[in-house]
């Protein structure tokens, strides 16, 4: 059974911080992560993908990848109240059904 | 470029009944995937079709299916409805085949089951 593990929150920052968010996963053949963005009410956006190790940086979102370690996480900079949403990370896997994690809320508050 | 559309937004079935969604996907996208999202399961895979075939499916009962069309606009059926399909049902596109690349979500139809 593929896992794929967020902590649920809810993660509070305030605004102007960095919010720290992180996802590990089971399945070791995985080669692609994704990061969506989901507001209350709304379906999820795709904001981030990673493929490789290291950091890939787009904007004020930063992704991190360690295969090693079996973690992937994103960095928000700046957060800013509009950030305030929950954050799923999603992990295809080697049998091409992907997994979701159930997500971490985050609020940035003024 | 228009974005992922699924109709209808929202419905209200009783149980026993089926349903019938649609989705168009980004215009150029050939790979569509359907999601079921609850409180309870959270976000998990339905099916993928890619030029009119499954690709993959997970773990659903029989009771849900799907097809796609040659435009690759695509449609999933649900049959005698059970109170816990209440969900929303999201579709996703992406350019290549296979769940690995980056998918857009549609805005989802809100299935409620009395």
């Amino acid at each position: 059974q593929k896992e794929v593990e967020q902590n649920s929150g809810p993660l509070s920052v305030p605004e102007g911080a960095i919010a720290s968010l992180n996802c590990t996963y089971s399945d070791r053949v995985s080669q692609s992560f994704f990061w969506y963005r989901q507001y209350s009410g709304k379906s999820p956006e795709l904001i981030m993908s990673i493929y490789s190790n290291g950091d890939k940086e787009d904007g004020r979102f930063t992704a991190q990848l360690n295969k090693a370690s079996q973690y992937v996480s994103l960095l928000i900079r700046d957060s800013q109240p509009s950030d305030s949403a929950t954050y799923l990370c999603a992990v295809p896997g080697g049998s091409y059904i992907p997994t979701f994690g159930r997500g971490t809320s985050l609020i940035v508050h003024p | 470029k228009a974005g992922v559309t699924q109709t209808p937004r929202y419905l209200i079935k009783t149980r026993g009944q089926q349903v019938t969604l649609s989705c168009s996907p980004i215009s150029g996208h050939r790979s569509v995937s359907w999601y079921q999202q609850t409180p309870g399961q959270g976000l998990q895979f339905l099916f993928e079709y890619f030029s009119e075939t499954q690709r993959n499916k997970g773990n659903f009962p029989g009771r849900f299916s799907g097809r796609q069309f040659s435009n690759s606009r695509s449609e999933m059926n649900v049959s005698t409805l059970e109170l816990g399909d209440s969900a929303l049902y999201l579709c996703a596109s992406s350019t290549l085949a296979g769940v690995e690349n980056e998918q857009f979500f549609g805005p989802g139809t809100r299935l409620t089951v009395l």
